[in-house]
């Protein structure tokens, strides 16, 4: 019974297409996150939702959009994808006020190849 | 600006025997230290975390040392097992409302029978 799921689980496409990323979480959490994990393995944040409200949004390209239907659910879309965008892709979640001290639950995160 | 680091990407360590895996961080409004074991495909997993009021938190074969004035923490783990074999993010968070963390780069364990 996966807590947090992500699909596709490999995803390969050419540049300039547009695709989305859907995350669904059962553990009953209100606050999302995508991170991106480069080629370099580093795990940086892009974007988390609180009860569907956006409350991070680092950095990140406009290319790049989250949406959240609702609090179980964050799906990430990126526009004319570019090839610095393949990475793995990483969903999350916990509750809020306590992700810093039992963390977040990660999902098996969506490995992203753009060519 | 990378606000948490480990500096070791890499560590080999005999089975039976005491790892340990270091942190060092920037950012002194950190209130929340954390520590991820990712295995390969697989997600990054949660292991053991350490308020910045305290100095060590253990949970069976690990242990959390945190030295609030070297900005530095350690993760311990005794017996170390071929099954600890993995990479290892060292993550901190200032909490609040975003309770937004922060990794480092990760160090692969391996463990060797």
């Amino acid at each position: 019974d996966t807590a947090v799921s992500q699909t596709p689980k490999y995803l390969v496409t050419q540049m300039g297409n547009d695709k989305s990323i859907k995350c669904e979480q059962n553990l009953g959490h209100d606050t999302m996150y995508w991170y991106k994990q480069d080629s370099k393995k580093f795990l940086k944040i892009m974007f988390s939702y609180n009860n569907k409200e956006l409350i991070i949004n680092e950095t990140v390209p406009n290319r790049f959009s989250p949406k959240s239907p609702d609090k179980a659910h964050l799906n990430l879309h990126i526009n004319s994808l570019e090839l610095g965008d393949s990475a793995v892709y990483f969903c999350a979640s916990s509750q809020a006020g306590q992700g810093g001290i039992y963390g977040y639950t990660f999902g098996s995160g969506t490995r992203l190849t753009v060519v | 600006d990378q606000q948490v680091k480990q500096n070791s990407p890499s560590l080999s360590v005999q089975e039976g025997r005491i790892s340990i895996l270091n942190c060092d961080y920037t950012n002194s409004m950190f209130d929340y230290f954390l520590w991820y074991k990712k295995y390969p495909a697989e997600g990054p997993t949660f292991l053991i975390s350490i308020s910045s009021i305290k100095d060590k938190n253990e949970d069976g074969r690990f242990t959390v040392f945190l030295n609030k004035s070297a900005k530095h923490l350690s993760l311990h783990i005794v017996p170390s097992q071929p099954g600890d074999s993995a990479v290892y993010f060292c993550a901190a968070s200032e909490g609040g409302a975003t309770n937004k963390l922060i990794f480092g780069t990760g160090t692969l364990l391996a463990v060797q029978p």
